[in-house]
């Protein structure tokens, strides 16, 4: 069974910097790209970042967060990362791990994580 | 401003028939990128409902369906059903953006 457990959500002020981590199992972590979506309170989903399977990393991000946000992943651990850095208000939602089909370009999420809260304070 | 359009809200009646649609562009959907639907019950992860255009995952009722056109796609829900009730986003890949997008989603009502 597939599972993602996303961690490290919490309350920073704006400008302040947090790490989610998202641990992986029921699958062969390394050979799938995995993704980050947001979903500020009471809006719609929105598309953050993407890094690729298998040794590609290649890596994908909104230009929202573009220059401010990291995506990485550590294959023996299992764990997929987003180094989020110079933080907004805006940047104020739940962050969703989500895993793909594809390898290397995103294609579209199969399982998702429960979601970690991030709250920026300004 | 999302890259693809929905409609906020639709409702329907149980057992009746709603569409939703997912307006997109030549960067997305008309570049030949594919849509995929996903099912959001609030204070929950989003559920894969379509993927490919058309395709249904294991478990997912066959009263559910999608297509795709041009630069659009639409989702389908035959026999509403209480249940049914939930937020509903398409999703493709956009060539111009290098990155995915979502739709606004669309508040599902069964009266």
């Amino acid at each position: 069974e597939v599972q993602l457990l996303e961690s490290g959500g919490g309350l920073v002020q704006a400008g302040g910097s947090l790490r989610l981590s998202c641990a992986a199992s029921g699958f062969p972590f390394s050979s799938y790209a995995m993704n980050w979506v947001r979903q500020a309170p009471g809006k719609g989903l929105e598309w953050v970042s993407s890094l690729s399977g298998s040794r590609t990393s290649t890596t994908y991000y909104t230009d929202s967060v573009r220059g401010r946000f990291v995506i990485s992943r550590d294959n023996s651990k299992n764990t997929l990362y987003l180094q989020m850095n110079s933080l907004r208000p805006e940047d104020t939602a739940v962050y969703y791990c989500a895993k793909d089909v594809a390898v290397v370009r995103p294609q579209y999420s199969d399982h998702w994580g429960q979601g970690a809260l991030v709250t920026v304070s300004s | 401003q999302s890259a693809l359009t929905q409609p906020p809200s639709v409702s329907g009646a149980p057992g009746q028939k709603v569409t939703i649609s997912c307006s997109g562009s030549i960067s997305n959907i008309g570049a030949g990128s594919d849509v995929h639907w996903y099912q959001q019950v609030p204070g929950t992860a989003p559920k894969l409902l379509i993927f490919f255009n058309t395709n249904r995952p294991s478990g997912v009722p066959d009263r559910f369906s999608g297509s795709k056109s041009g630069t659009s796609a639409s989702l389908a829900i035959t026999g509403l059903q209480a249940e049914d009730e939930a937020d509903y986003y398409c999703q493709s890949f956009d060539t111009s953006l290098s990155g995915s997008v979502f739709g606004g989603g669309t508040k599902l009502t069964v009266l």
